[in-house]
């Protein structure tokens, strides 16, 4: 069964068009979180959610959306796509708690802006 | 603020040496969590391991090993003979607890190629 899931896998499309990506998770976590990995391979969070609550935002540019329908669900929509969005957006859960718990990443979705 | 540095790029190993990955961190924080996670050339991200910052015991599991230790701020992991599955990117990550709630700090991942 697929813990976390992403769609679209791959996204190619041009500048100045609006892109939503979905995140979906069966694991019962009560919290999502978007992060952005660059042509480096460097990982950077975006954003947080717990319970349908934005809780983390890494100063990312207003074109970049997230909305949470329920604690399953993260979508993340970007408007107006620039030629340096071009990335793999990877969704990730985890159950918040009195401790730090894992997160459980998706299987990423590649975004490639022309 | 939280930093994690993996000094190693890129290491190439043939098959059945052992290798060892770096990872050294930096925090103000006296409770905070350390992981490994791989990045396979397919891309997905698996977790592979989470140390507190108050459990310094080294961890094994299979063919793979942990070394926990908060005085050099170091946990490094070590993959005893090396298969050509092990191929891949790996991460050290740092968690930072931000209002109860966690965001990972990662280090910039060191390419494993394990050759025939």
């Amino acid at each position: 069964d697929t813990a976390v899931s992403q769609t679209p896998k791959y996204l190619v499309t041009q500048m100045g068009n609006d892109k939503s990506i979905k995140c979906e998770q069966n694991l019962g976590h009560d919290t999502m979180y978007w992060y952005k990995q660059d042509s480096k391979k460097f990982l950077k969070i975006m954003f947080s959610y717990n319970n349908k609550e934005l809780i983390i935002n890494e100063t990312v540019p207003n074109r970049f959306s997230p909305k949470s329908p329920d604690k399953a669900h993260l979508n993340l929509h970007i408007n107006s796509l620039e030629l340096g969005d071009s990335a793999v957006y990877f969704c990730a859960s985890s159950q918040s708690g009195g401790g730090v718990e894992t997160q459980y990443f998706g299987p990423g979705t590649r975004l490639l802006v022309l | 603020a939280q930093k994690v540095t993996q000094a190693q790029t890129e290491i190439s190993v043939v098959e059945k040496e052992d290798v060892t990955l770096d990872c050294v961190y930096e925090t103000r924080d006296t409770t905070y969590y350390l992981f490994w996670y791989k990045q396979p050339p397919s891309g997905e991200l698996v977790f592979l391991i989470r140390r507190n910052s108050f459990d310094e015991q080294n961890e094994i599991s299979g063919r793979y090993s942990w070394n926990f230790q908060k005085s050099t701020s170091s946990f490094n992991f070590t993959i005893t003979a090396s298969q050509v599955v092990d191929s891949a990117v790996y991460f050290c990550a740092l968690s930072e607890v931000k209002t109860g709630f966690q965001k990972l700090v990662f280090g910039t991942g060191t390419r494993l190629l394990v050759s025939p």
